[in-house]
């Protein structure tokens, strides 16, 4: 069954510094998401991208961040210079666009645990 | 503000029990519900409602939305050890082009055999 991936699974990184978290999505979907969840938290909402640009982002998603499609299978969420506050698991998640727009299924890879010492 | 509420927050049962977990909201642009199942990492697709009154069923578990009173259920019966996960709910938003997951807290879900 067709899987989104992601890499590197956990990542350990020092403040100040610049991270990529990849994610592979599901081959046929046509809509990105990055969402993070810091540990004991609710899952929120970061960024929403289609057809090669952002579709919406939250106001977590500050300059800091930025997503891109470098290729026709990889969605990356680069993290300009860390924060220890930036310490969560990032979930990639990707969706068809078939049906109602806000009523796609989303599927979530397994996530990237990022640490900011 | 748009919010997901959960409850109850965590409950513990024994294996064969039969468990409704909650989930109620007030958003805009409401277009759908979602189900997932979180274990260890990543949350795991179980439904997706976008119509009231119609249960969507998968084995032991199912579910249904009531858009008047702005909640849904998730019935699980016969419960199992492996049943024992975090379940989180999500309200689909749309409007004027995004469309994103708002979620819940969760309910930590504990199987005793």
């Amino acid at each position: 069954e067709p899987e989104v991936t992601q890499t590197p699974s956990h990542q350990v990184t020092q403040m100040g510094q610049e991270v990529i978290l990849r994610c592979v999505p599901i081959s046929n979907h046509l809509y990105f998401y990055w969402y993070r969840q810091i540990l004991g938290q609710k899952v929120e909402f970061l960024v929403s991208f289609y057809n090669n640009e952002i579709s919406e982002k939250s106001e977590i998603f500050d300059d800091q961040f930025s997503v891109e499609r470098p290729d026709g299978s990889n969605f990356t969420l680069k993290i300009r210079s860390t924060k220890l506050e930036d310490s969560a698991m990032y979930f990639c998640a990707s969706s068809e666009a078939q049906g109602h727009p806000g009523s796609y299924e989303q599927y979530f890879g397994p996530g990237t645990r990022l640490t900011v010492t | 503000e748009d919010k997901v509420v959960q409850s109850p927050l965590s409950l513990v049962v024994h294996e064969g029990d039969t468990v409704t977990l909650n989930c109620s909201y007030e958003v805009t642009n409401f277009r759908s519900l979602l189900w997932y199942k979180q274990e260890k990492k990543a949350p795991t697709f179980l439904f997706m409602l976008t119509s009231s009154g119609i249960e969507k069923k998968s084995g032991r578990l199912s579910s249904i939305l009531d858009k008047k009173e702005l909640f849904s259920i998730l019935n699980i019966t016969a419960t199992q050890t492996g049943d024992s996960a975090v379940y989180l709910c999500a309200v689909g938003l749309f409007s004027g082009g995004y469309n994103k997951l708002i979620f819940g807290a969760g309910t930590r879900l504990a199987v005793h055999p």
